[in-house]
């Protein structure tokens, strides 16, 4: 069975960091890309960032590129987001999603870790 | 960067009745879209893929449609756990942005 579990959500200071990590179980890891989707308080879902299954390539949202990092260990099944210089707009419910083999579609999602991101 | 549209944004229908959602791409994407259903309190869930193409367990009462930069997600006969929010998604290029979504209730 597919399982992702999201964790290192909390509260963190503006112009602070946070470090997000997912912990996967249940596929072969290191065969997909893998994304991170938020979702802010009662509003919809944000695309955050795609990392390919090598590390190699990553993509991310206008909304954080420059602040945000995504990486993985495939020794560790581990996806990681690093959150610097965060904002309050950050604030949000943030989900790992592995992405389908066969395409760009989200097959499995974690249940999310939320982070709030206050004075 | 691809905007999607989806209307409506609220939808309210009764237990039997077939409903249409719609997302509208402001350019080309091909058949790159997704739709998934997010039950209040729960993470998203896939329910299809490529424009057409129902996921591995998605009741077949959910069906996609694709016209051009139009795509639809029919659900031809409404079950109470159907109610929920339903999002699009373009995979055509990053950022993969998602519609606003459809918030289904029930009348």
């Amino acid at each position: 069975e597919v399982q992702l579990v999201e964790s290192g959500g909390g509260v963190g200071q503006p112009g602070g960091s946070l470090r997000l990590s997912c912990t996967a179980s249940g596929f072969t890891f290191d065969d997909y890309s893998m994304h991170w989707v938020r979702q802010r308080p009662g509003k919809g879902l944000e695309w955050v960032s795609v990392i390919s299954w090598d590390g190699d390539i990553s993509y991310y949202a206008d909304s954080v590129q420059g602040r945000f990092t995504i990486s993985r260990d495939n020794t560790e099944n581990s996806l990681y987001l690093q959150m610097n210089s965060l904002k309050t707009d950050d604030t949000a419910v943030y989900y790992c999603a592995k992405q389908d083999g066969f395409g760009f579609h989200l097959d499995y999602w974690g249940r999310g870790t939320l982070v709030t991101v206050s004075s | 960067d691809i905007q999607m549209t989806q209307s409506p944004s609220y939808l309210s229908a009764s237990v039997g009745d077939r409903v249409t959602i719609t997302c509208r791409a402001a350019q080309t994407i091909g058949r790159d879209l997704t739709w998934y259903q997010q039950r209040q309190g729960e993470a998203p869930r896939l329910l299809i893929y490529g424009a057409t193409s129902l996921h591995s367990g998605v009741s077949s009462r959910f069906s996609g449609g694709v016209s051009g930069t139009e795509f639809t997600l029919i659900i031809s006969s409404l079950q109470p756990e159907d109610f929920a929010t339903y999002y699009c998604q373009q995979s055509h290029n990053t950022p993969y942005n998602f519609g606003q979504g459809t918030k289904l209730e029930i009348k």
